[in-house]
């Protein structure tokens, strides 16, 4: 099946610094990518949708300017955390659309999950 | 707006039985799709099902199968013979269909245990 590959998977920062994760479609093209956050023992929240070649769309009450979203190709967007502080932490997971085939398909994923210090 | 929710924030069901997990969804769409995704410990999330709202028979994998009522907004995940690494949390969620954007919206999740 469908792989997509998330990286790193865990990171520890000092707060101020900038971090950057990378969601990669490994065997498909994906157009649409996107990248939920995910709290403790809580559900996916959609952050924003990443289209390749285009500005993302972020939700409501997502800082455009503290998280930056990069899809410059159809296997790669990215996901940087500038001047990351510690309510910043959390789990960041993403997913991509493969748009060949019937039907929906998205994959996720490992996650990230981002400890600011 | 689409809502997707789930009234059980925890389950519990001895191994080898069976245990029904609930959900019930809002949309004034005809046309979507509905899923079910776990999520074990290592928080890879792991697509469980999915049904199309335009079948009308019940989607089936292996041990999992769904009860899709369109009319009552209903789809609830059934776990027949259940198995220790069935443990995890299950989230319902909900997808428009041949939506541009195709972002998934999430219940908030139940929380499965399976006792030996």
């Amino acid at each position: 099946g469908a792989v997509v590959s998330q990286h790193p998977s865990r990171v520890i920062c000092k707060s101020g610094t900038s971090v950057k994760i990378e969601c990669r479609s490994l065997d498909f093209q994906a157009t649409t990518m996107f990248w939920y956050r995910q709290f403790p023992k809580q559900s996916l929240m959609l952050m924003a949708t990443s289209n390749e070649g285009s500005k993302a769309t972020y939700e409501q009450g997502v800082e455009k300017d503290k998280f930056l979203i990069n899809h410059a190709s159809l296997t790669l967007s990215t996901l940087t955390v500038t001047s990351a502080h510690p309510e910043d932490s959390s789990f960041y997971i993403c997913s991509a659309r493969d748009p060949g085939g019937p039907g929906e398909k998205l994959f996720f994923g490992s996650g990230t999950q981002l400890s600011v210090l | 707006a689409q809502t997707v929710t789930q009234s059980q924030p925890e389950m519990s069901v001895q191994e080898a039985e069976t245990v029904t997990l609930s959900c019930t969804y809002d949309t004034s769409e005809s046309d979507y799709y509905l899923f079910w995704y776990k999520q074990p410990p290592s928080r890879q999330m792991i697509l469980v099902i999915r049904q199309e709202a335009y079948k009308q028979q019940n989607a089936t994998e292996n041990r999992f199968s769904v009860n899709f009522q369109k009319a009552a907004k209903s789809f609830s995940l059934k776990i027949s013979d259940s198995q220790l690494g069935d443990a995890a949390m299950y989230f319902c969620a909900y997808l428009n269909y041949g939506g541009s954007q195709g972002n998934l919206i999430f219940g908030k999740g139940t929380k499965l245990s399976v006792k030996p």
